[in-house]
Parts: structure tokens; sequence; C-alpha cells
């Protein structure tokens, strides 16, 4: 069965790039019909969707983050990376990675789910 | 840009029906998913594409989705199912996630 582990610093600097990585196992992240995002919480509060990407490429980003957000892979690596620049305390927060199923139409939903990351930014 | 809304709490009496609503601007144009949220635990799929459950959850969750609310119902309510309970939803290449419902069984 799938499984993903995020990994990463649990604490950024203000101003500085937080950079997460998604190990995915048991699964290939190259076939069609998936995705891979990533989704955050902040402490004690609801889900906020970040972007998800395809194995070719095809990025998409939450409308209010994109000015800061890139996704990117290693296919061969089976990895499923995320930055985002210029970070404040308002990015501290819980980090999932999921894999997205593609359904038709206006299908997209989240399954596994990663254990997540807190990463807390602070000076 | 598209929203879906949740109630912040449900509460509900051991071996009960809960139910709880997402709405949103023709909700039921679209693909409703839901997840549950047991404290200190990432979120696990429960229902999708409105009414399909993923194997392994119970026949006791169900959902449905029509005209602008999608509902997760639960029946003969579990203390184990307490939880936060999140919608989401799929418009213009944009994820949207409700704000959570704390469903708790009293």
């Amino acid at each position: 069965q799938v499984q993903l582990q995020e990994s990463g610093p649990g604490l950024v600097k203000p101003s500085q790039t937080l950079s997460l990585t998604c190990t995915v196992s048991g699964d290939s992240i190259s076939n069609y019909g998936y995705y891979w995002s990533w989704i955050r919480q902040h402490p004690g509060g609801g889900l906020e969707w970040i972007g998800y990407m395809s194995h070719s490429g095809n990025t998409y980003y939450n409308p209010s983050l994109q000015s800061r957000v890139t996704l990117s892979l290693d296919t061969s690596m089976k990895q499923v990376f995320l930055k985002l620049k210029s970070v404040t305390a308002a990015d501290t927060a819980v980090y999932y990675c999921a894999k997205v199923w593609v359904g038709p139409t206006s299908s997209r939903y989240f399954d596994p789910w990663g254990r997540g990351i807190l990463v807390t930014v602070s000076s | 840009s598209f929203q879906v809304t949740q109630p912040p709490s449900v509460s509900v009496s051991p071996g009960q029906t809960a139910s709880i609503a997402c709405s949103g601007h023709k909700l039921g144009d679209k693909f409703v998913s839901w997840y549950q949220q047991r404290p200190g635990q990432s979120p696990v799929l429960v229902i999708y594409e409105d009414k399909k459950r993923p194997s392994g959850i119970p026949e006791r969750f169900s959902g449905s989705n029509s005209g602008n609310t999608a509902t997760l119902t639960i029946s003969g309510t579990q203390p184990f199912d307490e939880a936060d309970y999140y919608c989401q939803a799929w418009d213009n290449r944009v994820v949207v996630f409700g704000g959570g419902t704390t469903l708790t069984v009293l």
C-alpha cells in the first residue's frame, strides 16, 4: 500500500525559504490518473490546499500562495518537493503531502495522506 | 472565489445519526469528498465523489450532494467517531476545503 513521508527542517527563519520533501513508497509517482499534493494545517485550524502536480509537470497552485510556492518532483527517487519562499510566522503549520486521485470532470480527492511535519517559522 | 461552509460543531448521542452539512453555490454540480481527522492524526478519506466509500470505511458512513448542500451522514454513531470532519470540492482547477466540523459524541 502506498505510504507518504514528509521530511525537512522543523524550524525556518522569517524571510527564508521553507523546503520540504515527500517520499512515496509502495507506488510509482509516474502513473497517469494521479497527482501529488501538499496541504497545510495551521495550529488549531483547518486544512489549506497548497498545490498539486502531475508526473508530467503540470502544476496547480492555491491562488493565495501561488506567488511564493513551487512544487517539483523526482520520479526516479519517488519524491515530491515543496518550496515556499519569503515565509512569515503565518506559515507556521503542519504540512501534509497526499496522493490526489483524478476522477471524472470535477473529481479530485486526497488519499492517503502522510503523517505531516510541523514547521515553525521563528527567528 | 468558490467557497464551502460547514457548521463549527455538531453533537450526537451514541447510537444516533449524525449529519454534517457542507454548503456552497451550486455545490451539487461538483463532486464532494469528506475527511475524518482524529486529534493528533492525519486526515482520512471517508467519502469521495459525493457518496462512495473507500475500502475499509464502515457502511455507517454515507454521503449525498444536491443543490447547494452536501451532507455526510454517520448512522449509529460510535464514541470513536468523535473527530473533526472536513468537506472538500474542486472548482476551476482550485481545491477548496470547508472549515471543518467538530463532531462530539455525548
